[in-house]
C-alpha cells in the first residue's frame, strides 16, 4: 500500500513569505507527527495529532507555526512570515498507536528560506 | 527538555567489521526506546521498539539491547556491509506524548 507522502519535496521561499507543507498519512493511521531537522541537529518534535483529540502543540517553536489535520487524515503545516532559521527538512510520520507504535515517515520537505 | 545522546557522532568501518553505537536517555518516566535507520535521500525506517529492561531485539545482522535502569541502549551490526551505511537514530518516549530523538550516528561502511 501507499506510504506517507509529503508535498512539496522542495520549497524555496523568500524571508517573510508564508508557506504550507502537506502530509498524507497512511490510511487508517490515527497518529500523525511533524518533525523538523535543521542542519547538524537531531529530529525536533513539532506537533502531534491523535484521532479527534486536541493536538499536542508543545513542540512548535513560535506562534508563526501552526498545523491542522482535516478529517483525521491529511495534515498541513503552515509557517507564517518565514525566517532564515526556519530552513530545515520537515518530516511527517504516522502510526497506528503510540507511544510504542512504529512510526512511518514521509520523504520530507526541504524548506529553504532565502 | 530531555536529552537523548548518541555516540559516536560518525563512524567509518571496513566491510566485514562489526560495530556498535550507544544511545543514552533519561532513566525516569521511561516508556519505550526506538531505533530507526535513515539512509540518504530516503525516509527514516523503524528497526526496533523496546519497552522492557533487558530487552534484546535482532533483525538479521543488526541487534539491540536495552538497559532502562541506567538509561542506555546499544545497537550492534555484525559483519558490516556497504548497504548498512546510513544514519542510525534512537528515540526515547516517556509517559507523555513526545518522541525525543538523538542526533544520530552516521555510519559509513567502506568496501
Amino acid at each position: 500500500g501507499a506510504g506517507v507522502s509529503q508535498s512539496p519535496s522542495n520549497k524555496v521561499t523568500e524571508k517573510g513569505k508564508d508557506v504550507e507543507l502537506r502530509c498524507d498519512p497512511i490510511s487508517g493511521h490515527t497518529a500523525l507527527y511533524w518533525y523538523r531537522q535543521s542542519l547538524g541537529q537531531g529530529l525536533e518534535f513539532l506537533i502531534y495529532f491523535q484521532g479527534n483529540s486536541a493536538p499536542d502543540k508543545s513542540g512548535l517553536p513560535s506562534d508563526r507555526f501552526s498545523a491542522e489535520r482535516t478529517g483525521g487524515s491529511v495534515s498541513t503545516l503552515t509557517i507564517q512570515r518565514t525566517q532564515q532559521e526556519d530552513s530545515a527538512v520537515y518530516l511527517c510520520a504516522s502510526s497506528l498507536s503510540r507511544p510504542q507504535g512504529e512510526q512511518f515517515f514521509g520523504p520530507g520537505t526541504r524548506l529553504t528560506v532565502l | 527538555i530531555l536529552n537523548v545522546e548518541q555516540s559516536p557522532q560518525s563512524l567509518h568501518v571496513q566491510e566485514g567489521d562489526s560495530t556498535n553505537f550507544t544511545c543514552s536517555f533519561p532513566s525516569s518516566n521511561f516508556y519505550a526506546l526506538h531505533w530507526y535507520r535513515w539512509e540518504t535521500a530516503k525516509s527514516p525506517e523503524a528497526l526496533f521498539v523496546m519497552t522492557l529492561n533487558g530487552d534484546e531485539k535482532k533483525k538479521g545482522r543488526i541487534s539491540a539491547t536495552l538497559n532502562t535502569k541506567e538509561g542506555y541502549s546499544y545497537l550492534y551490526i555484525k559483519g558490516s556491509q556497504p548497504e548498512d551505511s546510513a544514519t542510525y537514530l534512537c528515540a526515547f518516549t516517556d509517559t507523555g506524548n513526545q518522541f525525543y530523538f538523538g542526533t544520530g550516528t552516521s555510519l559509513t561502511v567502506i568496501p
